[in-house]
């Protein structure tokens, strides 16, 4: 089965630039996550979704982002205008739910590198 | 307030060596969650393990366990005869309430040297 999809891999832009990252959970799965690793604040969650709506976006550092989930199988971060202190990776997950409840097991994308110049 | 402490930001042992990783968690939910996941160089991270609060039994799984102390709040995980395969750096987390929101610790980056 495949995993996570998440391109771009890799994002040089230039401060100012719109930036688009894209996320295909896995089939089935009920929540969607995306998450920010940078050395200093590590792994930050930035907004989840449960099918299709998005629940908690305390995460999201300011109105440059915003997140959307269409449909089940695609997900968007965006972040307009990107700034250098944007630069970091980016995670998507998707987990399941078991018998009614969130497992908590997040299966994660490989990330897309994002840098700001 | 939720928190997850990783004290140990590296740990570097030598192949075949045990090597404890220690994770301490706040949280004032009765009801929580506490995971471990591994982040190899390739970079997504993968999950090994969910323990809820209600269950301190400890776990084996191969050269796996882990210690979970609700006196203590910890949740330890010990790599018995590491391998170089075993290096990566390694994150405890933290669901404080079920809501599957996870908090994650800072990580430990594991080297295990030939």
């Amino acid at each position: 089965d495949a995993g996570v999809i998440q391109s771009p891999r890799h994002e040089v832009t230039e401060m100012g630039q719109e930036v688009t990252l894209r996320c295909k959970p896995i089939s089935g799965h009920d929540y969607l996550f995306w998450y920010r690793q940078t050395m200093m604040r590590g792994l930050e969650l930035l907004i989840y979704f449960n099918n299709n709506v998005p629940i908690d976006d305390s995460g999201m550092p300011e109105d440059r982002f915003s997140a959307k989930m269409p449909n089940a199988s695609f997900s968007t971060l965006k972040i307009q205008p990107s700034e250098p202190r944007d630069s970091a990776v980016y995670f998507c997950a998707s987990s399941l739910i078991r018998e009614g409840l969130p497992t908590g097991e997040l299966f994660f994308g490989e990330g897309s590198r994002l840098t700001v110049l | 307030a939720q928190k997850v402490t990783q004290a140990q930001t590296e740990i570097s042992v030598v192949e075949k060596e045990d090597v404890t990783l220690d994770c301490v968690y706040e949280t004032r939910d009765t009801t929580y969650y506490l995971f471990w996941y591994k982040q190899p160089p390739s970079g997504e991270l993968v999950f090994l393990i969910r323990r809820n609060s209600f269950d301190e039994q400890n776990e084996i799984s191969g050269r796996y366990s882990w210690n979970f102390q609700k006196s203590t709040s910890s949740f330890n995980f010990t790599i018995t005869a590491s391998q170089v395969v075993d290096s990566a750096v390694y994150f405890c987390a933290l669901d404080p309430n079920g809501a599957n929101n996870l908090f994650f610790g800072t990580g430990t980056r594991l080297t295990v040297i030939p």
